[in-house]
């Protein structure tokens, strides 16, 4: 049972428009989101991130939006550059005692065409 | 140079060989990860060590074992596999735990014959 669903594993968006890439989840004990990229042939680098306590962070071209009710995330790119085609993790995590569990989705794949 | 190295880049190996897969990182982080991602499947968190000591064994098979020397220096012994263990195996970093980003590798390609 994934407990991090990306349901979409790839994504076309024209160049210049806004990308939305979603993520689900079903453990309300989570508190903390991040975004991965990934480029073939190269390890995840990390990309924003959002605490359960806010409804959004914004980083550049980079806003990640949080809907704790839907247990719902999302990542929005804008513009869009080509730079950006590459798969994307989303990432969840929480603690439970002195250990902490870090669930993975199984990315998306964004294709930004010129 | 990459914080996070890893070595090789690509492993192909029978199931009756011994190998090792090696990560280093450069960043001065406390906490390393190994990962198995298979093709179309999330990553698969395997091993946590914080300073040095593990934290966490997601359930993995005794034909990985790993090994934490100091806080740069990760390996993973490989004995046994089977041919569903192919996948790409990445290393992480990061400074604490969960909460803070992980710098990752670029992982080693590994094939079992």
């Amino acid at each position: 049972d994934q407990q991090v669903k990306q349901n979409s594993p790839s994504l076309s968006v024209q160049e210049g428009r806004i990308s939305i890439l979603n993520c689900d989840y079903t453990n309300s004990m989570f508190d903390y989101f991040l975004w991965y990229k990934k480029y073939p042939a190269e390890g995840p680098t990390f990309l924003i991130s959002i605490s359960s306590i806010k409804d959004k962070n914004e980083d550049g071209r980079f806003t990640v939006f949080l809907n704790k009710s839907a247990k719902h995330l999302s990542l929005h790119i804008v513009p869009s550059q080509p730079g950006d085609s590459a798969v994307y993790f989303c990432a969840a995590t929480f603690r439970m005692d002195s250990n902490y569990q870090l669930i993975w989705g199984a990315g998306t794949k964004l294709i930004i065409k010129p | 140079e990459t914080g996070v190295t890893q070595t090789p880049r690509h492993l192909v190996m029978g199931m009756t060989n011994k190998k090792s897969l090696k990560c280093e990182q450069h960043l001065g982080h406390n906490a390393m990860y190994w990962y198995k991602q298979s093709a179309k499947k999330p990553l698969e968190l395997m091993f946590v060590y914080n300073f040095k000591e593990q934290t966490e064994n997601n359930s993995v098979p005794s034909r990985f074992s790993p090994e934490c020397p100091n806080s740069s220096h990760l390996f993973l012994h490989l004995h046994t596999l089977q041919p569903e263990d192919s996948a790409l195996y990445l290393c992480a970093s990061s400074q604490g735990d969960g909460y803070q980003p992980q710098h990752f590798g670029d992982g080693t390609r590994l094939s079992i014959l």
